[in-house]
């Protein structure tokens, strides 16, 4: 079955420290993609990245960064000196093909992220 | 501004009602989804649509209805079917119903039945 576990349920750290979110996914395909979202307080979901399962470079984008090991089957993400702007909840999410075509996208339960000043 | 818009912010509904949740994209959008929120949960999936006057049933689909007659509009119905429809509800749209594209996340719908 198709799965992803976010087992943070919530993160506490003070500004400017680092912070690694995890992610560990379940899936039978052999091609599929990866996301991370960010949900502010405002609700809506931001995304963040998009990575598919044939590609394991690392990437880095300013003070967010991202480790995918097909190995471990993880997507993690750090967030490098933390800022209270970062304070949200964070969602890892697995695409999988849904009734023979369409994306559909299977979340994790999220990890709550605040950062104090 | 491109985006997706989600009215009402916030809504009350008795026992025993219907409602309906609007949901507008000016993405120029193929596809469009409805998911729903619990606390401590994942967001999972209602109902999506790949094209206009198409749709199909996600996980949690009994108690809910949509229709999707424009494409840039996917209103969602809460009936009185639904059990337990207290919950954050997110639209969404991509592109395409490709599994590589991202969705696009309105700001959402806080139903609470009274």
């Amino acid at each position: 079955a198709q799965k992803v576990t976010q087992a943070q349920t919530e993160i506490s750290v003070v500004e400017k420290e680092d912070v690694t979110l995890d992610c560990v996914y379940e899936t039978r395909d052999t091609t599929y993609y990866l996301f991370w979202y960010k949900q502010p307080p405002s609700g809506e979901l931001v995304f963040l990245i998009r990575r598919n399962s044939f590609d394991e470079q690392n990437e880095i984008s300013g003070r967010y960064s991202w480790n995918f090991q097909k190995s471990t089957s993880s997507f993690n993400f750090t967030i490098t000196a933390s800022q209270v702007v970062d304070s949200a909840v964070y969602f890892c999410a697995l695409s999988e093909i849904y009734g023979g075509a369409t994306n559909k996208l299977i979340f994790g339960t999220g990890t709550l992220l605040a950062v104090q000043p | 501004d491109g985006g997706i818009t989600q009215s009402p912010k916030y809504l009350f509904r008795k026992e025993g009602q219907n409602v309906t949740l609007s949901c507008e994209q000016n993405l120029n959008h193929d596809a469009m989804y409805w998911y729903r929120q619990d606390p401590g949960q994942g967001l999972r999936l209602i109902y999506y649509s790949q094209i206009v006057n198409d749709f199909q049933k996600g996980d949690i689909a009994e108690g809910y209805s949509v229709s999707r007659e424009k494409k840039e509009s996917f209103p969602l119905t809460v009936t009185s079917a639904q059990k337990n429809p207290t919950a954050f509800y997110l639209c969404a749209s991509s592109l395409t119903g490709a599994p590589n594209t991202e969705a696009f996340f309105g700001q959402g719908t806080r139903l609470t039945v009274v």
